[in-house]
């Protein structure tokens, strides 16, 4: 079957150390998508990459990193610079190209995982 | 900058109607998707629009008017599973918008 996994569910970090989120896709999507959701707020934008060896920053880019080195992989790093790391984390990806007529494809997203920094 | 706004919470009876409304500003506009989201899950899509009008799936309808930068989602026959939060997002070329999302809680 087909789709996006994220491992683990929940991750546990003392504060100061950095720690790397994988996001691994099958379904031979081009472009892939970090985002970060907090309570009551929608997903923010941190980074997203619409080749390999090719990433843009998004909205809140700063204290993470990303590599986009196999089509499939887009792992994300919080590392300490991050003030706030403590929240839930989704990936997600898109074929490369829309649907007839110029129109886009829906985002399938992976089931997250919930990074609790203590 | 972009805005995207949605009310924060509804309640709603089983079996009945409710309507859920987004407004937006942004830069761009390449379309704009509806996700249905679980507590602690993924968001699971719903619908799209790009043109201005009502596009119906099953108990599921959304609305998209342009120049009112305005959409909203339908949701008929209501389930106690329908009980979610509902996003809204606006496709902006390569990047996506997405608003707060609206807690739906549907009492039996």
């Amino acid at each position: 079957d087909g789709g996006i996994t994220q491992s683990p569910k929940y991750l546990f970090r003392k504060e100061g150390q950095n720690v790397t989120l994988s996001c691994e896709q099958n379904l031979n999507h081009d472009a892939m998508y970090w985002y970060r959701q907090d309570p009551g707020q929608g997903l923010r934008l941190i980074y997203y990459s619409q080749i390999v060896n090719d990433f843009q920053k998004g909205d809140i880019a700063e204290g993470y990193s990303v590599s986009r080195e196999k089509k499939e992989s887009f792992p994300l790093t919080v590392t300490s610079a991050q003030k706030n790391p403590t929240a839930f984390y989704l990936c997600a990806s898109i074929p490369k190209g829309g649907r007839a007529g110029g129109q886009w494809n829906e985002q399938f997203f992976g089931p997250g995982t919930r990074l609790t920094v203590l | 900058g972009q805005n995207i706004d949605q009310p924060t919470e509804m309640t709603a009876t089983e079996g009945a109607i409710v309507q859920i409304n987004c407004t937006y500003q942004t830069s761009g506009f390449n379309g704009l998707f509806w996700y249905q989201q679980h507590a602690g899950e993924a968001p699971t899509f719903l619908s799209y629009n790009v043109l201005d009008g009502l596009e119906e799936k099953g108990r599921f309808s959304s609305f998209l008017s342009r120049s009112k930068g305005y959409s909203y989602l339908l949701l008929k026959e209501l389930q106690m599973k329908d009980s979610a939060s509902y996003l809204c997002a606006v496709n902006n070329f390569n990047k996506f918008y997405f608003g707060s999302g609206t807690k739906l809680n549907v009492k039996p």
